[in-house]
């Protein structure tokens, strides 16, 4: 089965912790992203990545690291700089940039 | 940047009716998605449409990108058509997205 898979599904942190969440995809596309949704709100772009080795800040880039390795794979690292942390991460992928995305399941993060 | 405006906010259905989705932007863009939310977080891509029509099944779209909207239509809504409903526009390589729709079908 192709696809996106997110994991874990639900973590929790204690403040001032780095947390990595993990994106991986089968579906041989080029382009990966990282988003974060707050409740009640849209989508904004943490980061994203055209190519291998290769990556860009997005809108809310501050207190977030990736890396981009292998096609398959785009860790996020949520930093202990990161103000506000908790939230709803997603992961997408498309074939390339400025195609269409499709999603993963998503990683809610819990910071206390 | 680019700003989104998607209307209404809410919508409440009866299981049958047919409705309208809109989705205003600000700037030209290069693309437009369509994405459905689930209860469970999920965002499924319903439609890639810049510009023109498409439909698949119940669900059509429209874009105008001369106009900088674009339109959702749902017809005999079914209660799995619940949830938030986003439009994205993609500008610079980048998606920016509207706040959403939240539609909740009643049986």
């Amino acid at each position: 089965d192709g696809g996106i898979t997110q994991s874990p599904k639900y973590l929790f942190r204690k403040e001032g912790q780095n947390v990595t969440l993990s994106c991986e995809q089968n579906l041989n596309h080029d382009a990966m992203y990282w988003y974060r949704q707050d409740p009640g709100q849209g989508l904004r772009l943490i980061y994203y990545s055209q190519i291998v080795n290769d990556f860009q800040k997005g809108d809310i880039a501050e207190g977030y690291s990736v890396s981009r390795e292998k096609k398959e794979s785009f860790p996020l690292t949520v930093t202990s700089a990161q103000k506000n942390p908790t939230a709803f991460y997603l992961c997408a992928s498309s074939i390339e940039v400025r195609y269409e995305q499709y999603f993963g399941p998503g990683t809610r993060l819990t910071v206390t | 940047g680019i700003q989104v405006e998607q209307s209404p906010p809410d919508l409440i259905l009866q299981e049958g009716a047919n409705s309208t989705l809109r989705c205003n932007f600000s700037d030209s863009v290069n693309n437009l998605q369509w994405f459905h939310q689930n209860p469970w977080g999920q965002l499924i891509n319903l439609f890639y449409i810049p510009s023109g029509t498409k439909q698949n099944g119940r669900l059509s779209a429209t874009t105008v990108a001369t106009e900088r909207y674009s339109l959702l239509y749902i017809s005999s809504s079914q209660t799995t058509d619940s949830g938030v409903y986003f439009c994205a526009v993609e500008n610079d390589y980048k998606l920016s997205f509207g706040a959403g729709t939240t539609v909740t079908v009643r049986a």
